[in-house]
């Protein structure tokens, strides 16, 4: 079973639309719940994290973390053509020899379309 | 200020070969990052250096890969020799110091080495 499990989509979606991401994970060590976004032909670039269990809005963008379900989400508002990429789950744990290890869920492909 | 280099950007390499990939960091951050991605697959951890010495080497995935550091700058990753399964793209990252308690020190990916091995 793989640590993180995310769907990989494709996923596609009218302009304005709200889009739910989400991953699920099995390792209860991790603290850090990080969201990047990977536009083709590009190393994957922070969007948003979250520490622990809660909420975190950042402009259009809402990351959730269930500690309890081990369920990971991101909400898009209002989504953008600009918004169409891949986005990967990639949570960490704290402390410890894997500190920095970052474990990627295997990613949603997002196609927002005027 | 410039981000995380990567080279070369794509590499076709035959079955035995061997292929060394290079990572420069963004200056100052001491943490340095190997990660790949093969076909289909999410992207994977392989190890972890913390300026020159390994903090953390489970990922890789056999002795056929070697990485370095030499005086904490660059990286180098080397394929020796290498195999099908190798082909991917490989991505490296970097950060400031090690995290303290609730502040998180983002990872900042490179646009990767696209390897394949024919």
């Amino acid at each position: 079973q793989k640590e993180v499990e995310q769907d990989p989509g494709p996923l596609s979606v009218p302009e304005g639309a709200i889009v739910s991401l989400n991953c699920t994970y099995s390792n209860s060590a991790f603290q850090y719940f990080m969201w990047y976004r990977q536009y083709s032909r590009k190393g994957p670039e922070l969007l948003m994290y979250t520490y622990s269990s809660g909420n975190k809005e950042d402009g259009r963008f809402t990351a959730q973390v269930d500690k309890s379900s081990k369920y990971i989400s991101l909400f898009i508002r209002d989504s953008q053509p600009s918004d169409s990429a891949t986005y990967l789950c990639a949570p960490r744990e704290v402390g410890g020899t894997s500190y920095g290890k970052l474990t990627f869920g295997q990613g949603t492909i997002l196609t927002v379309h005027p | 200020e410039a981000g995380v280099t990567q080279f070369p950007s794509h590499s076709v390499i035959e079955k035995g070969q061997t292929v060394t990939l290079r990572c420069d960091p963004i200056s100052g951050h001491d943490n340095l990052y190997w990660y790949r991605r093969v076909m289909g697959k999410e992207i994977k951890f392989l190890l972890h250096f913390v300026k020159e010495s390994k903090q953390d080497e489970s990922g890789m995935p056999n002795n056929r890969f070697l990485a370095e550091r030499t005086g904490g700058t660059y990286s180098t990753l080397k394929v020796q020799p290498a195999e099908l399964e190798d082909s991917g793209v490989y991505f490296c990252a970097s950060s400031q110091d090690r995290e303290l308690q609730g502040i998180h020190y983002e990872q900042y990916f490179g646009p990767g080495t696209r390897l394949t091995v024919t």
